[in-house]
């Protein structure tokens, strides 16, 4: 069962464009939302995270847009380089209690950013 | 990489024999997380450990066992390998476990295991 649905699997963007990758989640238990980068063989790496007290947060050219109500969030890579191209995942945990931090993936966006 | 180091990088098996993977970190994190990749999946949980010798299943857990008998060493285990446990296998660590706002999962490099 995939909690976390990610989409679209592979995105391409002109440099200087924007891409926006969307998740949506099923478990109203989910209170952090995290984005993980990563290159080819590398492992993933924490980008932009976000709790669902905000519905907006930024770092550079990186935005997390959060909807509550719909179970949806999204990233936007305003400006879209080359070297963002990239694998980016979603991901959403339960802080504290029993979960230990247990993270649940979407199944990630391969984007490609042509120079 | 975060002072995580994983051994080895590359494995080619065949199916039937056991198999060890080993994650070691020097960070001291009580929290330490084995993942496996897939194409179309993601990353997805196989087991977790939360102290020594504290070790719990994820949501992919069959086929696998882990060990935990230092703080450091996070051991996963194929008790006989299968095709469909050729992939990716990622640890990651983490200080807080979820708790105190302070989630951040920090990655190994990953090993590369192909079992025919």
């Amino acid at each position: 069962q995939q909690q976390v649905k990610q989409s679209p699997q592979s995105l391409i963007v002109q440099k200087g464009g924007i891409s926006i990758i969307n998740c949506a989640y099923e478990n109203t238990a989910f209170d952090y939302f995290p984005w993980y980068q990563q290159f080819p063989g590398k492992g993933p790496a924490l980008l932009i995270a976000i709790r669902p007290d905000v519905s907006e947060k930024k770092e550079g050219r990186f935005t997390i847009s959060f909807n509550k109500s719909a179970k949806q969030f999204s990233l936007h890579i305003m400006d879209s380089q080359p070297g963002d191209s990239a694998t980016y995942f979603c991901a959403a945990s339960e802080a504290g209690g029993t979960s230990y931090g247990k993270l649940t993936f979407g199944q990630g966006t391969i984007l490609t950013v042509h120079p | 990489d975060a002072g995580i180091t994983q051994s080895p990088r590359h494995k080619v098996t065949e199916t039937g024999t056991p198999v060890t993977l080993r994650c070691h970190q020097t960070e001291n994190h009580r929290y330490m997380y084995w993942y496996r990749q897939d194409p179309g999946h993601g990353l997805r949980l196989i087991h977790y450990s939360y102290g020594v010798k504290d070790t719990d299943k994820g949501e992919v857990s069959d086929g696998y066992s882990v060990s935990r008998s230092k703080t450091e060493d996070f051991l996963l285990t194929l008790e006989s390998a299968t095709s469909s446990q050729t992939s990716v296998y990622f640890c990651a660590i983490s200080e807080s476990g979820g708790r105190g706002g302070r989630e951040t999962q920090y990655f190994g490099p990953g090993t590369r295991l192909l079992v025919l």
